[in-house]
């Protein structure tokens, strides 16, 4: 199983940016994925998940609103378009792979590298 | 949201000891724990699930225990690729939460 992050980078405040996580190595429509973050010297972050087929999805109230989860079934590709990012969005974000289909109850299996967003004028 | 506390926040263990980090819910998550082990610059990497299976792959000496509120990962024998900071994540509910690390390096 391959995860590979791309997309980050250095962004003004209140402008937009949007993360790409190209995978392999598994049946990715069977499954769920999610966005996690962490910023420099804090706590790993969930921001998002989406389920198998993109039919449902979550979001943790710091992004919601402002961040889209997306995925296309047939490039192996998760997206996270981000919006009206701010200063404390600094973070490496990582995409994973969840261990279900859908919803609760799973583990992050497997995890790309990060990718690191940066929010300043 | 369920807040997920780890104590200790940090410590310090020799090679070829057993060392214990716990995990406390805020309320009742039955055995929707996982546990992580991350080292500087890396993504985090599984070791234990649903509170007691070990992920494939992972070494003998990585267990869990739990149930509940109350949480345990232990290294039975520490080596020195474990020197790292370790992660517990709740799954039971939205919005899923983690700990905020508990950080074992070399005495």
């Amino acid at each position: 199983v391959q995860v590979l992050e791309s997309g980050g980078g250095l962004v003004q405040p209140g402008g937009s940016l949007s993360l790409s996580c190209v995978t392999s190595g598994f049946t990715f429509g069977s499954f769920a994925l999610s966005w996690v973050r962490q910023a420099p010297g804090e706590r790993l972050e969930w921001l998002s998940h989406i389920s198998q087929g993109g039919g449902s999805t979550y979001y943790a109230d710091s992004v919601k609103g402002r961040f889209t989860v997306s995925r296309d079934d047939s490039k192996s590709t998760l997206y996270l378009h981000m919006n009206d990012l701010r200063p404390d969005d600094t973070a490496v974000y990582f995409c994973a792979k969840d261990s279900y289909a859908s919803g609760l109850y799973g583990h992050l299996e497997y995890w790309g590298q990060g990718n690191l967003v940066t929010v300043s004028s | 949201d369920i807040r997920m506390t780890q104590s200790p926040s940090s410590l310090s263990a020799s090679v070829g000891d057993r060392v214990s980090i716990t995990c406390r819910a805020s309320q009742d998550i039955t055995k929707y724990v996982n546990w992580y082990q991350q080292k500087p610059g890396e993504a985090p990497r599984l070791l234990v699930y649903a509170a007691i299976s070990v992920q494939s792959g992972v070494p003998s000496r990585f267990s869990g225990s739990g149930y509940g509120t109350d949480f345990t990962l232990t290294i039975s024998d520490v080596q020195p690729e474990d020197f790292a900071t370790y992660s517990c994540q709740q799954s039971f509910s939205m919005p899923i939460t983690f700990g905020q690390g508990t950080r074992l390096d070399i005495k």
